[in-house]
C-alpha cells in the first residue's frame, strides 16, 4: 500500500496547460482503470474532478480531462484559471476493495 | 440533498480509544460501500478502511489495521470508526465517503482527531 508518486508542487500561468503525473505500479494504476482525482480547495473537503480514468462527473469544465498509459495516470488542466488553484489528488483501485492515494501535488496559478 | 457528517472527533491521549461516526442523508445508504480517508495535518490524503454495503465485509490500511474497527448500520444510516490503540501518527481530520463504482463521489467536511499527551 504505498502512495502512488506525484510531483509535490506545480505552477502555470492563466490560460495555459498543466500536466499532472501520477505514477504507481501493476498492482494499482497500470492494472486497473480506475483512476480518480480529487480537487482540494484550503480547508475544504476533497472533491471528484475526473473518475475511470477519464471521465468527469456533471459540473466539471471540460478544461479537465485525464488519462494514463502503463503505470503513469495524468490529469491536464487547460485553459488555466485563478480557482484552479488547489491541491490534487490522485487515487487508484488496488484489488480486493482497497485503495491509494498520491501524495498530491500543490498548483499555484502565477 | 446528497450529505455526509461527520462527528466524534476530539483529543485523546496516546493509546486511548475514540469512535467517530458518519451520518448520511440523500441516497439509498444500504447500497452503497463506505470508506473513511483521513488527512494528516499538512499531509496528503489517506484511505483507511472501507465497509460492504450489508457490513459483512470490511478492508483496512496496514497502518490501522487491528487497531481500527470500521462498522455501519443501516436502519440508522449511519457508519462508524471504532479506533483504539490510537498513536501520534493517526492525529488527522477523517473524512467519511460515499463510494460510487471505484471512487468516491461524496465526501463529508471531516472531523478532527488529534492524539496527544
Amino acid at each position: 500500500q504505498s502512495a502512488l508518486t506525484q510531483p509535490r508542487s506545480l505552477s502555470g500561468s492563466p490560460g495555459q496547460s498543466v500536466t499532472i503525473s501520477c505514477t504507481g505500479t501493476s498492482s494499482d494504476v497500470g492494472g486497473y482503470n480506475y483512476v480518480s482525482w480529487y480537487q482540494q480547495c484550503p480547508g475544504k473537503a476533497p472533491k471528484v474532478i475526473i473518475y475511470d480514468v477519464s471521465k468527469r462527473p456533471s459540473g466539471v469544465p471540460d478544461r479537465f480531462s485525464g488519462s494514463k498509459s502503463g503505470n503513469t495516470a495524468s490529469l491536464t488542466i487547460s485553459g488555466l484559471q485563478a480557482e484552479d488553484e488547489a491541491d490534487y489528488y490522485c487515487c487508484s483501485y488496488a484489488g480486493i476493495y482497497t485503495w491509494v492515494f498520491g501524495g498530491g501535488t500543490k498548483l499555484t496559478v502565477l | 440533498e446528497v450529505q455526509l457528517v461527520e462527528s466524534g472527533g476530539g483529543l485523546v491521549q496516546p493509546g486511548g480509544s475514540l469512535r467517530l461516526s458518519c451520518a448520511a442523508s440523500g441516497f439509498s445508504f444500504s447500497t452503497y460501500y463506505m470508506s473513511w480517508v483521513r488527512q494528516a495535518p499538512g499531509k496528503g490524503l489517506e484511505w483507511v478502511a472501507n465497509i460492504k454495503q450489508d457490513g459483512g465485509e470490511t478492508k483496512y490500511a496496514d497502518s490501522v489495521k487491528g487497531r481500527f474497527t470500521m462498522s455501519r448500520d443501516n436502519a440508522k444510516n449511519l457508519v462508524y470508526l471504532q479506533m483504539n490503540g490510537l498513536r501520534a501518527e493517526d492525529t488527522a481530520v477523517y473524512y467519511c465517503a460515499k463510494e460510487a463504482h471505484y471512487y468516491m463521489d461524496v465526501w463529508g467536511k471531516g472531523t478532527t482527531v488529534t492524539v496527544s499527551s
